[in-house]
């Protein structure tokens, strides 16, 4: 089975562009995590969806950054206008829904490499 | 404060060794606790999972603690290979019925010939 799956890999952008951030959660997942991490602060939840619906997203930073989550394969992360001190790696994970498997288990994409400069 | 601290932060040992990394939380009410295992490059995959109500987990050569009093929790590694070098992160899930972890900043762990 294919597991989450997040593109690009890497990303290497000039300050002041848009970012768009990509992410297809396992199929059969309902919820869906975006996480930064950091040297400094380790991982971060920025925002997570249940069933497509934001339900907490106070880990956003600032009106920079939004996520959407169109339909249950596919959310976006994107960062406009991107400044050198979002350069983090990105972490999609997603989550089965009660009754099927360990529904407290998340499962995480590869991360993408960030780098503003 | 939800809070997840680990300690060493840092450990370097030799192949064959065991050792024993430490978390303790301040995360209330609690839920359950997860080790993840992070290799360089890549995303963290669970090594395992505690509820309340228990107090050691294996996975094969990875035995996880749990004591929910002392709100401590330690992972050992027995019999250590090259493959274990990654970074141990401690997560704790509250009990207030949200998907939200909190995340320790982990232990990096380097094992050598």
């Amino acid at each position: 089975d294919a597991g989450v799956i997040q593109s690009p890999r890497h990303e290497v952008t000039e300050m002041g562009q848009e970012v768009t951030l990509r992410c297809k959660p396992i199929s059969g997942h309902n919820s869906l995590f975006w996480y930064r991490q950091t040297m400094m602060r380790g991982l971060e939840l920025l925002i997570y969806f249940n069933n497509n619906v934001p339900i907490d997203d106070s880990g956003m930073p600032e009106d920079r950054f939004s996520a959407k989550m169109p339909n249950a394969s596919f959310s976006t992360l994107k960062i406009q206008p991107s400044e050198p001190r979002d350069s983090a790696v990105y972490f999609c994970a997603s989550s089965p829904p009660p009754g099927q498997g360990n529904f407290y288990e998340q499962y995480f994409g590869p991360g993408t490499r960030l780098t503003v400069t | 404060k939800n809070q997840v601290e680990q300690s060493p932060q840092s450990l370097i040992i030799l192949e064959g060794k065991n050792c024993t990394l430490q978390c303790n939380y301040t995360v209330s009410p609690f839920s359950n606790l997860r080790w993840y295992k992070q290799d360089t490059g890549r995303g963290p995959v669970s090594l395992t999972i505690m509820t309340f109500s228990e107090n050691t987990k294996s996975n094969g050569r990875y035995t996880a603690t749990l004591d929910a009093d002392t709100k401590q929790s330690s992972l050992h590694i027995t019999a250590s290979q090259l493959s274990d070098s990654a970074s141990y992160i401690c997560v704790v899930s509250p009990g207030d019925n949200t998907d939200k972890l909190i995340f320790g900043t982990g232990t990096r762990l380097q094992v050598f010939p």
